[in-house]
Protein backbone atom coordinates (compact mmCIF):
# COMPACT_ATOMS: atom_id res chain seq x y z
CA UNK A 1 0.00 0.00 0.00
CA UNK A 2 1.17 3.17 -1.00
CA UNK A 3 1.75 5.82 2.21
CA UNK A 4 0.08 8.65 -0.16
CA UNK A 5 -3.04 7.56 -2.38
CA UNK A 6 -4.33 10.44 -4.28
CA UNK A 7 -6.92 10.24 -7.57
CA UNK A 8 -4.95 11.04 -10.39
CA UNK A 9 -8.11 11.92 -12.31
CA UNK A 10 -8.54 13.21 -15.03
CA UNK A 11 -10.88 16.05 -13.51
CA UNK A 12 -12.87 18.39 -16.00
CA UNK A 13 -15.08 21.00 -14.45
CA UNK A 14 -16.84 24.30 -15.97
CA UNK A 15 -15.38 27.21 -15.39
CA UNK A 16 -17.21 28.97 -11.44
CA UNK A 17 -17.10 25.73 -10.33
CA UNK A 18 -16.08 24.44 -7.05
CA UNK A 19 -13.65 21.43 -6.91
CA UNK A 20 -12.64 19.31 -4.29
CA UNK A 21 -9.62 17.27 -4.68
CA UNK A 22 -8.25 14.61 -1.56
CA UNK A 23 -5.58 12.64 -0.95
CA UNK A 24 -5.89 9.82 1.74
CA UNK A 25 -2.65 8.01 3.88
CA UNK A 26 -2.21 5.80 5.87
CA UNK A 27 0.65 6.95 8.39
CA UNK A 28 -0.50 8.64 11.18
CA UNK A 29 2.72 9.95 11.84
CA UNK A 30 2.71 12.50 9.39
CA UNK A 31 2.15 15.98 10.95
CA UNK A 32 2.41 18.55 7.74
CA UNK A 33 0.56 18.30 5.18
CA UNK A 34 1.07 20.42 1.57
CA UNK A 35 -0.81 21.01 -1.35
CA UNK A 36 1.48 21.99 -4.88
CA UNK A 37 0.30 23.12 -8.23
CA UNK A 38 2.07 22.37 -11.46
CA UNK A 39 1.46 23.52 -14.83
CA UNK A 40 2.96 21.52 -17.13
CA UNK A 41 6.72 21.34 -17.80
CA UNK A 42 7.28 23.35 -14.42
CA UNK A 43 8.17 22.92 -11.28
CA UNK A 44 5.23 22.59 -8.61
CA UNK A 45 4.50 25.49 -7.05
CA UNK A 46 3.53 25.38 -3.40
CA UNK A 47 0.05 26.24 -2.62
CA UNK A 48 -0.72 25.51 0.79
CA UNK A 49 0.98 23.96 4.08
CA UNK A 50 -1.07 23.28 7.12
CA UNK A 51 0.26 21.18 9.66
CA UNK A 52 -2.89 20.69 12.16
CA UNK A 53 -6.32 19.49 11.55
CA UNK A 54 -8.91 21.88 10.46
CA UNK A 55 -9.46 24.83 7.32
CA UNK A 56 -6.74 27.24 6.19
CA UNK A 57 -8.30 29.33 4.17
CA UNK A 58 -6.02 31.43 1.48
CA UNK A 59 -8.14 33.55 -1.49
CA UNK A 60 -9.80 30.83 -3.31
CA UNK A 61 -8.27 27.92 -1.99
CA UNK A 62 -9.12 26.16 0.78
CA UNK A 63 -7.31 23.36 2.63
CA UNK A 64 -8.62 20.88 4.94
CA UNK A 65 -6.84 18.16 7.27
CA UNK A 66 -8.93 15.16 9.48
CA UNK A 67 -6.27 13.28 11.12
CA UNK A 68 -8.61 11.09 12.54
CA UNK A 69 -9.61 10.14 8.96
CA UNK A 70 -5.99 10.51 7.76
CA UNK A 71 -7.37 12.45 4.66
CA UNK A 72 -6.81 15.87 3.74
CA UNK A 73 -8.81 18.06 1.09
CA UNK A 74 -8.03 21.07 -1.72
CA UNK A 75 -10.78 23.46 -2.31
CA UNK A 76 -10.99 25.38 -5.04
CA UNK A 77 -13.91 28.22 -4.86
CA UNK A 78 -15.07 30.04 -8.31
CA UNK A 79 -12.31 27.91 -10.68
CA UNK A 80 -10.56 29.37 -13.25
CA UNK A 81 -8.94 28.33 -16.30
CA UNK A 82 -5.99 29.13 -15.23
CA UNK A 83 -6.57 27.15 -11.83
CA UNK A 84 -6.14 24.15 -15.02
CA UNK A 85 -3.24 22.22 -13.51
CA UNK A 86 -1.69 19.01 -11.84
CA UNK A 87 -2.51 19.33 -7.98
CA UNK A 88 0.03 17.39 -5.89
CA UNK A 89 -0.81 16.57 -2.06
CA UNK A 90 2.48 15.75 -0.08
CA UNK A 91 2.93 15.34 3.67
CA UNK A 92 5.85 14.96 6.10
CA UNK A 93 6.70 13.35 9.50
CA UNK A 94 9.93 14.96 11.49
CA UNK A 95 12.90 14.63 9.22
CA UNK A 96 13.90 15.75 6.21
CA UNK A 97 11.64 13.59 3.49
CA UNK A 98 8.27 14.31 1.39
CA UNK A 99 5.80 11.85 0.52
CA UNK A 100 3.74 12.86 -2.27
CA UNK A 101 0.50 12.00 -4.02
CA UNK A 102 0.45 11.06 -7.41
CA UNK A 103 -1.35 14.13 -8.89
CA UNK A 104 -4.55 14.97 -9.94
CA UNK A 105 -4.58 16.55 -13.47
CA UNK A 106 -7.60 19.23 -13.47
CA UNK A 107 -8.83 20.97 -16.34
CA UNK A 108 -11.34 24.38 -15.84
CA UNK A 109 -13.55 24.92 -19.27
CA UNK A 110 -14.07 28.17 -19.66
CA UNK B 1 12.36 35.79 -1.59
CA UNK B 2 11.18 32.60 -1.71
CA UNK B 3 13.00 31.54 -5.16
CA UNK B 4 14.79 28.60 -5.95
CA UNK B 5 17.03 28.72 -8.90
CA UNK B 6 18.00 26.24 -11.55
CA UNK B 7 20.27 26.43 -14.31
CA UNK B 8 20.07 25.30 -17.48
CA UNK B 9 16.61 25.19 -18.15
CA UNK B 10 17.26 22.46 -20.93
CA UNK B 11 20.12 20.11 -21.17
CA UNK B 12 20.28 18.10 -23.99
CA UNK B 13 23.17 15.49 -23.76
CA UNK B 14 24.73 12.15 -25.40
CA UNK B 15 25.41 8.85 -23.08
CA UNK B 16 29.47 9.48 -22.87
CA UNK B 17 28.98 12.91 -22.05
CA UNK B 18 29.85 14.82 -18.48
CA UNK B 19 27.41 17.78 -17.52
CA UNK B 20 26.34 19.70 -14.39
CA UNK B 21 22.71 20.76 -13.02
CA UNK B 22 23.10 23.14 -10.58
CA UNK B 23 20.79 25.30 -8.18
CA UNK B 24 20.70 27.92 -5.99
CA UNK B 25 18.57 29.42 -3.17
CA UNK B 26 19.10 32.33 -0.23
CA UNK B 27 15.94 31.92 1.49
CA UNK B 28 18.68 30.85 4.54
CA UNK B 29 17.46 26.98 4.27
CA UNK B 30 19.46 24.10 5.21
CA UNK B 31 18.27 21.16 3.68
CA UNK B 32 18.08 20.94 -0.10
CA UNK B 33 17.05 17.80 -2.56
CA UNK B 34 17.23 16.51 -6.03
CA UNK B 35 14.05 14.76 -7.30
CA UNK B 36 13.42 12.99 -10.39
CA UNK B 37 10.10 13.69 -12.47
CA UNK B 38 8.87 11.84 -15.53
CA UNK B 39 5.98 12.74 -17.30
CA UNK B 40 2.51 12.55 -15.75
CA UNK B 41 4.12 11.07 -12.06
CA UNK B 42 5.07 12.60 -9.44
CA UNK B 43 8.38 13.96 -8.01
CA UNK B 44 10.96 11.03 -6.94
CA UNK B 45 13.36 11.84 -4.23
CA UNK B 46 17.20 10.96 -5.43
CA UNK B 47 19.39 12.87 -2.61
CA UNK B 48 19.12 15.22 0.29
CA UNK B 49 21.36 17.23 1.69
CA UNK B 50 21.15 18.54 5.00
CA UNK B 51 23.47 21.14 6.58
CA UNK B 52 25.64 20.85 3.59
CA UNK B 53 26.12 16.35 3.93
CA UNK B 54 24.06 14.08 2.25
CA UNK B 55 21.88 12.89 4.17
CA UNK B 56 19.57 11.06 2.46
CA UNK B 57 20.51 8.81 -1.13
CA UNK B 58 17.76 7.16 -2.52
CA UNK B 59 19.88 4.27 -4.21
CA UNK B 60 20.56 6.36 -6.96
CA UNK B 61 23.06 5.01 -9.89
CA UNK B 62 26.46 6.40 -9.38
CA UNK B 63 26.39 7.60 -12.64
CA UNK B 64 24.39 10.91 -11.06
CA UNK B 65 26.87 12.44 -8.45
CA UNK B 66 25.49 15.60 -6.36
CA UNK B 67 27.54 18.10 -4.38
CA UNK B 68 26.92 20.69 -1.82
CA UNK B 69 29.70 23.27 -2.12
CA UNK B 70 27.83 26.11 0.00
CA UNK B 71 24.79 25.97 1.74
CA UNK B 72 23.04 28.15 -0.92
CA UNK B 73 24.22 25.75 -3.83
CA UNK B 74 23.30 22.35 -4.81
CA UNK B 75 25.22 20.74 -8.06
CA UNK B 76 24.10 17.17 -9.70
CA UNK B 77 27.30 15.71 -11.89
CA UNK B 78 25.57 13.82 -14.76
CA UNK B 79 28.18 11.29 -16.21
CA UNK B 80 27.38 8.01 -18.39
CA UNK B 81 23.53 8.72 -18.12
CA UNK B 82 20.87 6.29 -20.13
CA UNK B 83 18.38 7.31 -22.42
CA UNK B 84 16.06 6.28 -19.71
CA UNK B 85 17.25 8.88 -17.03
CA UNK B 86 15.94 11.61 -19.53
CA UNK B 87 13.37 13.61 -17.16
CA UNK B 88 12.67 16.45 -15.13
CA UNK B 89 15.29 17.22 -12.84
CA UNK B 90 13.62 19.63 -9.54
CA UNK B 91 15.78 21.10 -6.80
CA UNK B 92 13.60 21.64 -3.92
CA UNK B 93 14.79 23.55 -0.29
CA UNK B 94 13.07 23.47 2.92
CA UNK B 95 14.52 24.47 6.88
CA UNK B 96 16.56 21.81 8.22
CA UNK B 97 14.98 18.64 10.30
CA UNK B 98 12.71 19.94 13.24
CA UNK B 99 10.13 22.26 13.17
CA UNK B 100 7.68 23.36 10.54
CA UNK B 101 8.84 23.79 6.88
CA UNK B 102 7.91 23.97 3.62
CA UNK B 103 9.63 22.55 1.10
CA UNK B 104 9.55 25.20 -2.30
CA UNK B 105 10.72 24.29 -5.52
CA UNK B 106 12.43 25.32 -8.68
CA UNK B 107 11.50 25.58 -12.28
CA UNK B 108 13.34 22.01 -13.36
CA UNK B 109 15.92 21.14 -15.68
CA UNK B 110 14.97 19.20 -18.97
CA UNK B 111 17.00 16.38 -19.51
CA UNK B 112 17.46 14.39 -22.41
CA UNK B 113 19.75 11.98 -23.24
CA UNK B 114 19.96 10.87 -26.71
Amino acid sequence: QKEVEQDPGPLSVPEGAIVSLNCTYSNSAFQYFMWYRQYSRKGPELLMYTYSSGNKEDGRFTAQVDKSSKYISLFIRDSQPSDSATYLCAMRRTGNQFYFGTGTSLTVIP
Amino acid sequence: DTEVTQTPKHLVMGMTNKKSLKCEQHMGHRAMYWYKQKAKKPPELMFVYSYEKLSINESVPSRFSPECPNSSLLNLHLHALQPEDSALYLCASSQALAGISEQFFGPGTRLTVL
